[in-house]
């Protein structure tokens, strides 16, 4: 069975220090794979979008690695800031079926 | 840039009550699905159709319909809403790259 795990379901750390989400996947044929954020009670925002062709995707502070093989990608986040309090959710794209699975997301909590 | 619009973003309503979520995207694009949130268990998804006449099942497809008559439109019916179905519900969309784009969200309460 297809699943999206993300671990740890919640991080509190204090702001300015750099951070790594984790997202694993089971089945490693994936078309690709994307990171969103969710405010409380809003909808989800697409940070990253990365091809399985590729290695990583990098916007601004944030910096998103894939490595099918081991069925892992990894969200970075450099200089934490409180803004960035929020859900952090993967989602994997299976292209052999079209479906999308979704981890259950990391509540991220950056101290001022 | 894509948009995409659900409405109602609101409704409470009750058992047994047909209501339709419509879905609506400004850009023509050919994927569009549905997704369901809940505490604990995640965005899994219901629906998702890749053209128009085309509509597939996703993960949590039981007491749900969708229609794809038209590519922008891509509304969800409940035909007989339960209590088990209140829920937080996003439509998303698969732009350029296929990156997808999502809705506000549409919170449904069913009594």
């Amino acid at each position: 069975k297809q699943e999206v795990t993300q671990i740890p379901a919640a991080l509190s750390v204090p702001e300015g220090e750099n951070l790594v989400l984790n997202c694993s996947f089971t089945d490693s044929a994936i078309y690709n794979l994307q990171w969103f954020r969710q405010d409380p009670g809003k909808g989800l925002t697409s940070l990253l979008l990365i091809q399985s062709s590729q290695r990583e995707q990098t916007s601004g502070r944030l910096n998103a690695s894939l490595d099918k093989s081991s069925g892992r990608s990894t969200l970075y986040i450099a200089a934490s800031q409180p803004g960035d309090s929020a859900t952090y959710l993967c989602a994997v794209e299976y292209g052999r079926d079209d479906k999308i699975i979704f981890g259950k997301g990391t509540r991220l909590h950056i101290l001022p | 840039e894509a948009q995409v619009t659900q409405n109602p973003r609101y409704l409470i309503t009750v058992t047994g009550k047909k209501l339709t979520v419509t879905c609506s995207q400004n850009m023509n694009h050919e994927y569009m699905s549905w997704y369901r949130q809940d505490p604990g268990l995640g965005l899994r998804q219901i629906y998702y159709s890749m053209n128009v006449e085309v509509t597939d099942k996703g993960d949590v497809p039981e007491g749900y319909k969708v229609s794809r008559k038209e590519k922008r439109n891509f509304p969800l019916i409940l035909e007989s809403p339960s209590p088990n179905q209140t829920s937080l519900y996003f439509c998303a969309i698969l732009g350029l790259g296929n990156e997808q784009f999502f809705g506000p969200g549409t919170r449904l309460t069913v009594l």
